[in-house]
């Protein structure tokens, strides 16, 4: 039962490098999400998916970038790592958009 | 926009005991969904319970269970015979109904459970 899984675990970046980040789901979820969390604060959304080959912007989109070629695969894109984007990254999927999200184990992220 | 706060930053509460964690919402919907989140030290993220807003009966699942006021916009947990298990962070989370799906959390509450 993999459910919702994240690659990389982990990561260290320089301020200025790109990298993306893997959100696999293997439960035919149609909709996927991608949240930060800071430490005091609660998840904020970046980006989410209705649908394959759909994106939407969330509450903080801003540096970042989505896409969902697959339905089941969501990809989260930094082009230019700031240390502002230094956090925790939840990836989630629901299979409507009123059900319950279940997420994956998160990627800490510290860009220096 | 919705907006959710949970006041209580921490709380501790000793095993077998009972704790309310609490929990206010804005907005301005009819049609809404509210969740608690468990978030342990190991940063999963754990659905604990959800409450639709057309429905008046409180939600309950085994040992946790809600007291969801519509009028006063309130949505507490109160976690009965609390366990060592029990200790993580609790996020209160609001969706609007229809197709809209996105949650909106909460800053959380830190439960330690003690002996």
């Amino acid at each position: 039962n993999a459910g919702v899984t994240q690659t990389p675990k982990f990561r260290v970046l320089k301020t200025g490098q790109s990298m993306t980040l893997l959100c696999a789901q293997d439960m035919n979820h149609e909709y996927m999400y991608w949240y930060r969390q800071d430490p005091g604060m609660g998840l904020r959304l970046i980006h989410y998916s209705v649908g394959e080959g759909t994106t939407a912007k969330g509450e903080v989109p801003d540096g970042y970038n989505v896409s969902r070629l697959k339905k089941q695969n969501f990809l989260l894109g930094l082009e230019s790592a700031a240390p502002s984007q230094t956090s925790v990254y939840f990836c989630a999927s629901s299979y409507m958009g009123n059900q319950p999200q279940h997420f994956g184990d998160g990627t800490r992220l510290s860009i220096l | 926009a919705q907006t959710v706060t949970q006041s209580q930053p921490e709380m501790s509460v000793q095993e077998a005991e009972t704790v309310t964690l609490s929990c206010t919402y804005d907005t301005s919907e009819n049609n809404y969904y509210l969740f608690w989140y468990k978030q342990p030290p190991s940063r999963q993220m754990i659905l604990v319970i959800r409450q639709e807003a057309y429905k008046q009966q409180n939600a309950t699942e085994n040992r946790f269970s809600v007291n969801f006021q519509k009028a006063a916009k309130s949505f507490s947990l109160k976690i009965s015979d609390s366990q060592l298990g029990d200790t993580a962070m609790y996020f209160c989370a609001f969706m609007r109904g229809g197709t809209a799906s996105k949650l909106t959390f909460g800053t959380g509450t830190r439960l330690q459970v003690t002996l």
